[in-house]
């Protein structure tokens, strides 16, 4: 069984500061796939960046970075810049399979806040 | 292209009632799956479909079921509501599933009374 821990319930950053969001995970799985997503309001889940296990380099989309340490079990997401736009919620995610947003298991999400 | 659509996005319902939750893929995507959200347990897994067959299944009671259509339509069905059922259904699709990016809907929220 997989487990994804979050243990910021909410943060509050000014505008244009770097942020990372933790999360910790925890599977007996061989290969596995970690996801980020972004949850505003409107209940929509948004896709932000995905991990495998066997992946050396850190994925990066865009302001988005996962900061994989697989010997730690921690996939962090940093978001650089920061804008009014990304106050959301941010949940992380797992999944059985290193190739695949199937069956995937969330975390608690944690509430991003942007002051201007 | 239209994304992830569901119907209806609110419904109302009394305990007992049964309810159908519908969900339109993005054209082309044959994989959908099934998440329930609620403030207590978070989001949880439901179902996965591929190709009209259930791939994955949940840890939830029998009540909760569901079924692919050849054009990769998707639907949920609770039977004998509760209270707990409460919740934000949210349905994700994607082309096959191996693809790492999975495109949710706005999802339907479900109230039981």
């Amino acid at each position: 069984a997989q487990k994804i821990t979050q243990t910021q319930p909410g943060m509050f950053v000014q505008e244009k500061e770097a942020v990372t969001l933790d999360c910790t995970y925890d599977t007996s799985d061989q290969s596995y796939g970690l996801f980020w997503y972004k949850q505003p309001s409107s209940g929509e889940m948004i896709f932000l960046i995905y991990q495998g296990s066997y992946d050396e380099q850190n994925a990066t989309e865009g302001r988005y970075s996962l900061n994989f340490q697989k010997a730690r079990k921690s996939a962090n997401l940093v978001i650089s810049a920061s804008q009014l736009g990304d106050s959301a919620m941010y949940f992380c995610a797992s999944s059985p399979h290193a190739q695949g947003a199937q069956k995937l298991v969330f975390g608690q999400g944690t509430r991003l806040t942007i002051n201007p | 292209k239209a994304g992830v659509t569901q119907t209806p996005r609110y419904l109302i319902k009394t305990r007992g009632q049964q309810v159908t939750l519908s969900c339109s893929p993005i054209s082309g995507h044959r994989s959908v799956s099934w998440y329930q959200q609620t403030p207590g347990q978070g989001l949880q897994f439901l179902f996965e479909y591929f190709s009209e067959t259930q791939r994955n299944k949940g840890n939830f009671p029998g009540r909760f079921s569901g079924r692919q259509f050849s054009n990769s339509r998707s639907e949920m069905n609770v039977s004998t509501l509760e209270l707990g059922d409460s919740a934000l259904y949210l349905c994700a699709s994607s082309p096959k599933p191996t693809n790492t990016e999975a495109f949710f809907g706005q999802g339907t929220r479900l109230t039981v009374v």
